[in-house]
C-alpha cells in the first residue's frame, strides 16, 4: 500500500542554517504530496503541496520537488529562523481514493 | 474565516466511561477525515465521511469506536467504554471535494487522557 518514509529527528540547526528534511513514499499512480507543519498544542498547518511530477512546491521560504525518479518529496530552507521549530510532516494523498498517508514527523529545533 | 473547529480541546476520562469528540468543518467543506496522532508518531487515518454518509472506515477500530456526520451539526467521534490505550490526539480535516489534489485542512485537535 502507500505509504510515506520521513527523515527521522529530532533536528536541532543553529539559526541561519541550511535546512534538510527527507521523505520518500510508496505509491501506485500519481500521487498528490504535501507538506505540512505542527506547531506545539496546535493542529497542522498546509506548508506547502505538488501534485505531478517536477512540480516545485514553496511557501515561506520553503522549497520541494516533487521527484518521481527518486520517489522524494525532501523540504529545503536556505536559512532558518528559530519561529520556524516546529514538527514537520510529509504527506501524500492517494491517487484514487479518499485517504491522506503522513509520515511519522521531523522535529525541528532552531536555535539563536 | 473560520477554520476546522474541534471541541474540547483537552477532554479527560475514566476507563469505562464514553468519550464524544466534536468537529465543525470549514464552511464550505462537506468533506470530513479523522486522525489519531500517539505520542511522538504521525497522523492515522481513521475515517472519512461527507453529509450523512461514511464513504472510508478503513482505519477506524471495529470496536467502541464511531463516526457520524449529521445533515445538520457537527462531525461526532464517539468512543464507548474508553480504555487507557485511546489516550492520544484526535485531528478533524475538511475539504471542499475529495479530490486527491486538495489539502485537507486541520483543526487544533482533541486531546484524550484517560485516567
Amino acid at each position: 500500500g502507500d505509504s510515506v518514509t520521513q527523515m527521522e529527528g529530532p533536528v536541532t540547526l543553529s539559526e541561519e542554517a541550511f535546512l534538510t528534511i527527507n521523505c520518500t513514499y510508496t505509491a501506485t499512480g500519481y500521487p498528490s504530496l504535501f507538506w505540512y507543519v505542527q506547531y506545539p498544542g496546535e493542529g497542522l498547518q498546509l506548508l506547502l503541496k505538488a501534485t505531478k511530477a517536477d512540480d516545485k512546491g514553496s511557501n515561506k521560504g520553503f522549497e520541494a520537488t516533487y521527484r518521481k525518479e527518486t520517489t522524494s518529496f525532501h523540504l529545503e530552507k536556505g536559512s532558518v529562523q528559530v519561529s520556524d521549530s516546529a514538527v514537520y510532516f510529509c504527506a501524500l494523498s492517494e491517487a484514487t481514493g479518499n485517504q491522506f498517508y503522513f509520515g511519522t514527523g521531523t522535529s525541528l529545533t532552531v536555535i539563536p | 474565516n473560520a477554520g476546522v473547529m474541534q471541541n474540547p480541546r483537552h477532554l479527560v476520562r475514566r476507563r469505562g466511561q464514553e468519550a464524544r469528540l466534536r468537529c465543525s468543518p470549514m464552511k464550505g467543506h462537506s468533506h470530513v477525515y479523522w486522525y489519531r496522532q500517539l505520542p511522538e508518531e504521525g497522523l492515522k487515518f481513521m475515517v472519512y465521511l461527507q453529509k450523512e454518509n461514511i464513504i472510508d472506515e478503513s482505519g477506524m477500530p471495529k470496536e467502541r469506536f464511531s463516526a457520524e456526520f449529521p445533515k445538520e451539526g457537527p462531525s461526532i467521534l464517539r468512543i464507548q467504554q474508553v480504555v487507557r490505550g485511546d489516550s492520544a490526539a484526535y485531528f478533524c480535516a475538511s475539504s471542499p471535494t475529495a479530490q486527491r489534489n486538495q489539502p485537507q485542512h486541520f483543526g487544533d485537535g482533541t486531546r484524550l487522557s484517560i485516567l
